[in-house]
């Protein structure tokens, strides 16, 4: 099946310092990828819709210049959360959409763990 | 933005017991999704219902949808302690692939 991977699983860093997650559909083209963010025992909520070869939807709420997101292929979809501070410690998950029949399935990235410290 | 409640947010059951979970939402939607995920992992797509069926069969998993009420329920049979996880259900619209949410419901079977 369809296999989507994010890079890195856990990162902690220095408060203030840029991280940067990769998300890549590794046996099929993805126009569009999907980013979430969990706190620990909540939801996935979305934080933005990646376009390949375009700028990213980002949802109300999410600071744009906050979360950077690059689509520059149709395999990888980055995230970098800038001048990253304790608040931004969450699970961030990726996903992407297989074209398999509008989007109706989507498969996920196994998540990236973010300590800021 | 959140759309989906589900309830319970916590169930505790022992194995070989049935486990429900029910999903509302508040939108018109495309399809519906359950998902699994355990602690700290990705999520694990569990099966989708479709806006004009009304009951799904995969497995010991049973997924209905009452568009009427905007309700889903997932039943999981003859529990066993590896299905130990949180479930969220999902909605997806006709806008390709973006889905919305739900609370989740956090399962816990002891064996």
């Amino acid at each position: 099946g369809a296999v989507v991977s994010q890079h890195p699983s856990r990162v902690i860093c220095k408060s203030g310092t840029s991280v940067k997650i990769e998300c890549r559909s590794l046996d099929f083209q993805a126009t569009t990828m999907f980013w979430y963010r969990q706190f620990p025992k909540q939801s996935l909520m979305l934080m933005a819709t990646s376009n390949e070869g375009s700028k990213a939807t980002y949802e109300q709420g999410v600071e744009k210049d906050k979360f950077l997101i690059n689509h520059a292929s149709l395999t990888l979809s980055t995230l970098t959360v800038t001048s990253a501070h304790p608040e931004d410690s969450s699970f961030y998950i990726c996903s992407a959409d297989h074209r398999q029949g509008a989007g109706e399935k989507l498969f996920f990235g196994s998540g990236t763990q973010l300590s800021v410290l | 933005s959140q759309q989906g409640e589900e309830d319970p947010q916590a169930l505790s059951i022992q194995e070989g017991e049935n486990a429900t979970m029910n999903c509302s939402y508040k939108t018109s939607i495309n399809n519906l999704q359950w998902y699994r995920q355990n602690s700290g992992r990705g999520l694990v797509h569990l099966i989708l219902i479709r806006s004009n069926e009304r009951e799904k069969h995969s497995g010991r998993l049973r997924v209905t949808l009452d568009t009427s009420k905007k309700s889903s329920s997932l039943l999981i049979t003859a529990s066993r302690a590896a299905d130990t996880a949180s479930y969220f259900c999902a909605t997806g619209d006709n806008q390709g692939g973006k889905l919305i949410f739900g609370q989740g419901t956090e399962l816990s079977v002891k064996p």
